[in-house]
């Protein structure tokens, strides 16, 4: 069946625009996550979503990033003025809830801020 | 908070000899455990899982083994291939942590094979 997709591949924008990538989880997946991987961090949680509950931001850098689902399904991680060191590459999972669950990677969306 | 260490690339070796990449971790509850590789030109896909002590999650020839009392998770390989070349990340998922299932990562061990 289909994985877990993304878009845009590659996204280049100019230091203060705004971005917005897009997620389209495994279908019937209750749980949608973001990742952020970048040469200096590693790979960072941002956020995640469970369900209906309200999601977990935890790992939101600062209040220029925000995510939404909509209809538990897809999702949309919006950053607002962007920064050079945004650029990275946002990754998204999903899985079927609970911590011993596999999360199943998108193939991540680059982006590079100029 | 909760955290995973592991050891340094790049790992080098020739095809056939025994791979251990060490990984340790700090958690407040009790933590499923992972390792996920990035092959190449490729997305992240899991290796290999434990969810509680002493399991033993295995895949491909791969092991590691969930050692609570030395908090650690180390990955084995008896004999590598080329194809085996990638970056290796161990990571966590506890429930009672702030990230709730997300994933806490390692920085990720690059592994190169040679023929």
């Amino acid at each position: 069946g289909a994985g877990v997709s993304q878009s845009p591949s590659n996204k280049v924008t100019e230091k203060g625009k705004d971005v917005e990538l897009r997620c389209d989880p495994i279908s019937g997946h209750t749980a949608l996550y973001w990742y952020r991987q970048s040469l200096g961090q590693g790979l960072e949680f941002l956020i995640y979503f469970q369900g209906n509950s309200a999601p977990d931001k935890s790992g939101l850098p600062s209040d220029r990033f925000s995510a939404e689902r909509t209809g538990g399904s897809v999702s949309t991680l919006t950053i607002q003025r962007t920064q050079q060191e945004d650029s990275a590459v946002y990754l998204c999972a999903s899985s079927l809830g609970g911590s011993g669950n596999e999360q199943y990677f998108g193939p991540g969306t680059r982006l590079t801020v100029t | 908070g909760n955290s995973v260490t592991q050891m340094e690339g790049p790992v080098t070796l020739s095809e056939e000899a025994f791979l251990t990449i060490n990984c340790t971790y700090t958690a407040t509850g009790y933590p499923s455990l992972f390792w996920y590789v990035q092959y190449p030109g490729e997305g992240l896909q899991l290796l290999l899982k434990a969810t509680k002590a002493d399991d033993k999650g295995s895949n491909k020839g791969f092991e590691a083994t969930y050692r609570k009392e030395t908090t650690s998770f180390h990955l084995e390989k008896g004999s590598v291939q080329v194809s085996d070349s990638a970056v290796y990340f161990c990571a966590l998922s506890d429930v009672a942590s702030q990230a709730g299932t997300a994933l806490i990562f390692g920085k990720g061990t690059t592994l190169s094979v040679s023929s």
